[in-house]
């Protein structure tokens, strides 16, 4: 059965330093993996995606995360956190529904990020 | 811009009530999906339409139904309003049959029950 686990609920972290926020999937394919983050009251905005190509992943607003197919993960990094970072982040897998009925999303719990000044 | 619109932004009823909330997918994408995030229970999935066809459910209630037009437009119907309703509401849509291609969200729609 498809999983995502995010491993922290929240983190906090000082302006300037650097941000990870972990993600760990399970998934019976090759899935694709997804990174979104949303602000207070507002949708869910696309960060990057990974879909079997480079294993290292970069996005928007100086984002990135490597897939680690040996590790399941999927982790979130960014190397200088600013405060327009904090923000609720979420890891979504995509993978085949059975029955080949198409495709299905599956989201973590979400972390929420804190920058501290 | 997500390209994916919600309408309305804002919606105030009463314990009771029904009340209808639209989703305009992107142009091209034949998935629509529906969640509803409150506080408590974090971002959860209704349900799923492909091209006018349901797809998938997830948590949602009997009291709420939903549909999706032949012009790919969504309407969630949430009737029998209480209290715990309150949350907002996303729409998502996607091009749907290629794990590659990600949803893409809308605004919202926040819905208070007084």
């Amino acid at each position: 059965a498809q999983s995502v686990t995010q491993l922290d609920s929240h983190v906090s972290v000082s302006e300037g330093t650097p941000v990870l926020l972990r993600c760990n999937y399970s998934s019976s394919y090759s899935p694709s993996l997804f990174w979104y983050v949303q602000h207070p009251n507002k949708g869910l905005q696309l960060l990057l995606k990974y879909t079997s190509a480079a294993t290292l992943v970069k996005g928007i607003n100086g984002f990135e995360a490597e897939f680690k197919k040996s590790e399941t993960s999927f982790h979130l990094t960014k190397p200088s956190a600013h405060m327009s970072d904090a923000a609720e982040y979420f890891c979504v897998v995509s993978d085949i529904q059975t029955g080949n009925t198409g495709n299905q999303f599956y989201f973590g719990t979400g972390t929420s990020l804190t920058v501290i000044p | 811009d997500s390209g994916v619109t919600q309408t309305p932004k804002h919606l105030i009823t009463a314990t009771g009530q029904r009340v209808t909330l639209r989703c305009s997918p992107r142009s091209g994408d034949l998935s629509v999906y529906w969640y509803q995030q409150s506080l408590d229970q974090g971002l959860q999935f209704l349900i799923q339409y492909y091209n006018g066809e349901e797809r998938a459910k997830g948590n949602i209630l009997e009291r709420f139904s939903a549909q999706q037009f032949p012009d790919l437009h969504s309407e969630l119907n949430l009737s029998s309003l209480e209290l715990g309703d309150s949350a907002l509401y996303f729409c998502a849509s996607s091009v749907a049959g290629q794990i590659n291609q990600p949803q893409h969200f809308g605004d919202g729609t926040r819905l208070s029950i007084l």
